[in-house]
């Protein structure tokens, strides 16, 4: 059974960092094409896609977050890991990891995990 | 980067009724790399139609992805009381980019 948990702080404060961890089973990150990005979706709003990860380690971002954004992966624990910088109220929101199972250009996520709300307050 | 514009905002219709939702990008999505999702309350997106018009996995062929270049349609033929949530539509194979549109609420009229 393919399954993503995400998970990490539910609180976190103003110029923090936050990092977020995404455990997965029932695949391999080091199998070819497949992936693991990080989505985020503010309370009542849309959904906005913020990183990705491949099976070959390349990592592309976001353009408007780029520069608070890293992530990488630990193939043997099967997890992926989002540092997100400088945290502000406006970054409060419920953050997925998902999976691409299939190779680019066909990057669409066919499995998400259930997602964690992380709250930026003072 | 790709913009994805949805319409309506709000689709308000009864079950049993056919419901059309718009797809709109700000240029050609290369080779109708589109994909649709449903997002209930309290739960992740899931996955509904990928490549424009190929239905996911498990997915009920009420349920179907159309349209190519800017302009892009799922339809739901006849609506199941389980259909109503909120659909996203999002692009990806133009650039590493990945986008979304801002959502279409299907609510019962």
């Amino acid at each position: 059974q393919v399954t993503l948990r995400e998970s990490g702080p539910a609180l976190v404060k103003p110029t923090q960092t936050l990092t977020l961890t995404c455990t997965f089973s029932g695949f391999s990150l080091s199998t070819s094409g497949m992936c693991v990005s990080w989505i985020r979706q503010p309370p009542g709003k849309a959904l906005e896609w913020l990183a990705l990860i491949d099976w070959d380690d390349d990592k592309y971002y976001s353009t408007s977050l780029k520069t608070r954004l890293t992530i990488s992966k630990d193939t043997s624990k099967n997890q992926v890991v989002l540092t997100m910088t400088n945290m502000d109220p406006v970054d409060t929101a419920t953050y997925y990891c998902a999976r691409i199972s299939s190779s680019w250009p066909n990057w669409y996520f066919d499995l998400w995990g259930r997602g964690t709300l992380v709250t930026v307050s003072s | 980067e790709i913009v994805l514009t949805q319409s309506p905002g709000t689709l308000s219709l009864s079950p049993g009724e056919r419901a059309t939702l718009s797809c709109r990008a700000s240029q050609s999505v290369s080779s109708s790399y589109l994909a649709w999702y449903q997002q209930k309350p309290g739960q992740a997106p899931r996955l509904l139609i990928y490549g424009a018009s190929s239905r996911a996995t498990g997915i009920p062929d009420r349920f179907s992805g159309s349209g190519s270049g800017t302009d892009f349609t799922l339809t739901i033929s006849r609506l199941e009381p389980e259909d109503f949530a909120v659909y996203y539509c999002q692009q990806y194979g133009s650039s590493p980019l990945l986008t979304f549109g801002q959502g279409t609420k299907v609510e019962i009229k």
